[in-house]
């Protein structure tokens, strides 16, 4: 398998632009997971999935972020307008019950 | 609430001796508890879990922990540390209820020659 996909790798963008970032979770797991890591916050759990619903969505900053999962095997995470304090490691992770949690490589969002 | 706190930022080891990163938890009921590693610009990788039974859990690359209810600790050890384990490591806890992993802050492991 190869593991939680993600993409783009790297993403450096302009204050006021639409940034997607893209998740393809490990076929068969049913629990998908968005998580920021910045320096000052550490890593913050944004929003999960379960079989494919929005189960819970506190940690989503603000309405300047949305996610979706149209399907089992793929997720957006979208942020518009986008701010030079959006810029963190974004990572989407993916757990079946039972076990414990993989996670992607990461996106690096950089707003200038 | 539940939570994860790792009391020190970074912990400085010499090559081969023992290494321990605390970790302690707050939860209600029985936790689940995980320990996971990231190397410099990777992602996060899985170490060792503890969902019940033995109070020892080995994990990967020569990592244990010892999950101690009376103290509510989850403490990351391995006898004889190496270079390679120069990383940052995160305790998490997970809801019994949902899948969701609580992390704690991170700690910052430096193992010198």
């Amino acid at each position: 398998d190869a593991g939680v996909i993600q993409s783009p790798r790297h993403e450096v963008t302009e204050m006021g632009q639409e940034v997607t970032l893209r998740c393809k979770p490990i076929s068969g797991h049913n629990s998908l997971f968005w998580y920021r890591q910045t320096m000052m916050r550490g890593l913050e759990l944004l929003i999960y999935f379960n079989n494919n619903v929005p189960i819970d969505d506190s940690g989503m900053p603000e309405d300047r972020f949305s996610a979706k999962m149209p399907n089992a095997s793929f997720s957006t995470l979208k942020i518009q307008p986008s701010e030079p304090r959006d810029s963190a490691v974004y990572f989407c992770a993916s757990s079946f019950e039972g076990s414990w949690t993989y996670f992607g490589p990461g996106t690096r969002l950089t707003v200038t | 609430a539940q939570s994860v706190a790792q009391p020190e930022d970074q912990v400085n080891v010499a090559e081969g001796n023992p290494l321990t990163v605390k970790c302690t938890y707050s939860v209600s009921g029985n936790p689940y508890l995980f320990w996971y590693v990231q190397y410099p610009n990777r992602g996060l990788q899985f170490l060792l879990k503890y969902i019940t039974g033995d109070n020892l859990v080995k994990g990967s690359y020569g990592f244990e922990a010892e999950f101690n209810k009376s103290q509510t600790s989850f403490h990351l050890k391995k006898p004889s540390a190496l270079v390679s384990d120069s990383a940052l490591y995160f305790c998490a806890v997970r809801d019994r209820g949902y899948n969701k992993l609580i992390f704690g802050a991170g700690t910052r492991l430096a193992v010198h020659p």
